[in-house]
């Protein structure tokens, strides 16, 4: 009962070093979304996706690259962190359920991972 | 630009006290949806409200959508400590898939 597993979970580094943030869901979904959750802010919205191939920029998107090569997969990068990229980042996919003109798709949320650029 | 603002941002309250928590808006969503998060996972979806003055009832939770579909409401009744957690608020301007999220309410019940 996979869902969305993101990995790593943990991850400390040095300002300036690049990584990249796997996120991986096996239901078929074809929206997958990068958010990052930092205290009093709620979850801001970095890049998303609506399918394999294509990917989109959110509220907070500098600092950040995604690609989308395959369906089930949405990888998140970091070309050169900073220290105001320590955060949770949290990985979401979702179906799109048109009710009434609206798109009312549940997100389905990995654990998340912590990143801390020192 | 936080489009959703919820209140309160912290509530701490005892057991089997009521308690109401506010989404409100200035631009009108098609949709609205409430999550709960638990400390080290990610959010989870209590319901989904899509017309305006619907309300939506799950066990103790009661859910509200305004008339005009820019604010929202979660009622919890005789709160429990399992009900402890993170609550955001989450809304679609539109037919977009650009889920916007309210920096949450943070709820602690006492026993």
């Amino acid at each position: 009962n996979a869902g969305v597993t993101q990995t790593p979970k943990f991850r400390v580094l040095k300002t300036g070093q690049s990584m990249t943030l796997l996120c991986a869901q096996d239901m078929n979904h074809e929206y997958m979304y990068w958010y990052r959750q930092d205290p009093g802010m709620g979850l801001r919205l970095i890049h998303y996706s609506v399918g394999e191939g294509t990917t989109a920029k959110g509220e907070v998107p500098d600092g950040y690259n995604v690609s989308r090569l395959k369906k089930q997969n949405f990888l998140l990068g970091l070309e050169s962190a900073a220290p105001s990229q320590t955060s949770v980042y949290f990985c979401a996919s979702s179906y799109v359920l048109l009710l009434a003109g609206a798109n009312t798709g549940e997100l389905f949320f990995g654990e998340g991972s912590r990143l801390t650029v020192l | 630009t936080q489009l959703l603002e919820q209140s309160p941002q912290f509530l701490s309250i005892q057991e089997g006290e009521n308690l109401t928590v506010y989404c409100n808006s200035s631009s009108v969503f098609s949709s609205l949806q409430w999550y709960r998060q638990e400390p080290g996972e990610g959010p989870v979806l209590l319901v989904t409200v899509v017309t305006g003055g619907e309300v939506k009832k799950l066990k103790r939770l009661t859910f509200q959508f305004g008339d005009a579909r820019k604010d929202s409401s979660l009622h919890i009744t005789a709160a429990q400590p399992g009900d402890t957690g993170l609550y955001l608020c989450a809304g679609l301007p539109g037919s977009n898939y650009k889920l916007t999220f309210g920096k949450g309410t943070l709820l602690t019940v006492n026993p």
